[in-house]
């Protein structure tokens, strides 16, 4: 069973940052928060993780509130090719188990 | 980041024979590898988790003689749908991790399987 909830959709515009909400209240301490996306017909397509301190790497950004109770993952300018569905995943004992995630529109 | 690679990307077979399906990770060695599902419209799946050498742990309600898992190296991890039916037309998707509590997971590109 999926730990977070994430907004079942949402747009953005071409060449503007994205921010993905993510909730994760159930998180346990030395859990890691996840994220994937995946483009229609296609594996997976890991983006980045973390535990308590936010992460940056060539794809995102990935805040993480103090509490760790939510998440947010930023996509800093966000392209035609980013559209896709963002799963938020909380990593329990080793295995990812998929929610919904968000659909995420980018327009031009 | 690393590479998994599925095989074939797609498949259709008539009901009541077998298809095996290959997942390797080619630049890493994956010490345990996740079987997934996804149905149309539907989020992934996990199906079952398999760790190099050791019998696949499979999630409630999946039936562990009809999907197969072998993960025999640490390179490669096979299922096979054995006596298949049309409700097992799926999109089949492997994940591989390498050692290590805190390492990602990464993805083939799925086999998408039809059975008529």
């Amino acid at each position: 069973d999926a730990k977070t909830t994430q907004p079942t959709s949402m747009d953005c515009a071409e060449g503007r940052a994205a921010n993905l909400p993510c909730n994760h209240s159930t998180i346990s301490g030395n859990e890691y928060v996840y994220w994937y996306r995946q483009i229609h017909s296609q594996g997976p397509q890991y983006i980045i993780h973390g535990l308590k301190n936010n992460e940056t790497n060539e794809m995102a950004s990935l805040i993480i509130t103090e509490d760790r109770k939510s998440s947010t993952l930023i996509l800093p300018h966000a392209t035609l090719r980013d559209t896709a569905v963002y799963y938020c995943i909380v990593r329990v004992a080793g295995k990812l188990s998929f929610g919904a995630g968000t659909t995420v529109t980018v327009r031009a | 980041g690393a590479v998994v690679s599925q095989h074939p990307s797609w498949v259709i077979c008539k009901s009541g024979t077998s298809v095996k399906i290959e997942c390797r990770s080619l630049d890493f060695q994956a010490t345990t590898m996740f079987w997934y599902r996804q149905f149309p419209k539907q989020s992934l799946m996990l199906m079952a988790t398999s760790n190099e050498g050791s019998k696949a742990t499979y999630e409630q309600g999946v039936e562990k003689d009809k999907f197969l898992i072998n993960h025999a190296s640490l390179t490669l991890s096979t299922l096979t749908v054995t006596s298949a039916h049309p409700e097992d037309s799926s999109f089949y998707i492997c994940s591989a991790r390498a050692t290590g509590p805190h390492t990602e997971a990464f993805f083939g590109q799925g086999t998408r399987l039809t059975v008529v």
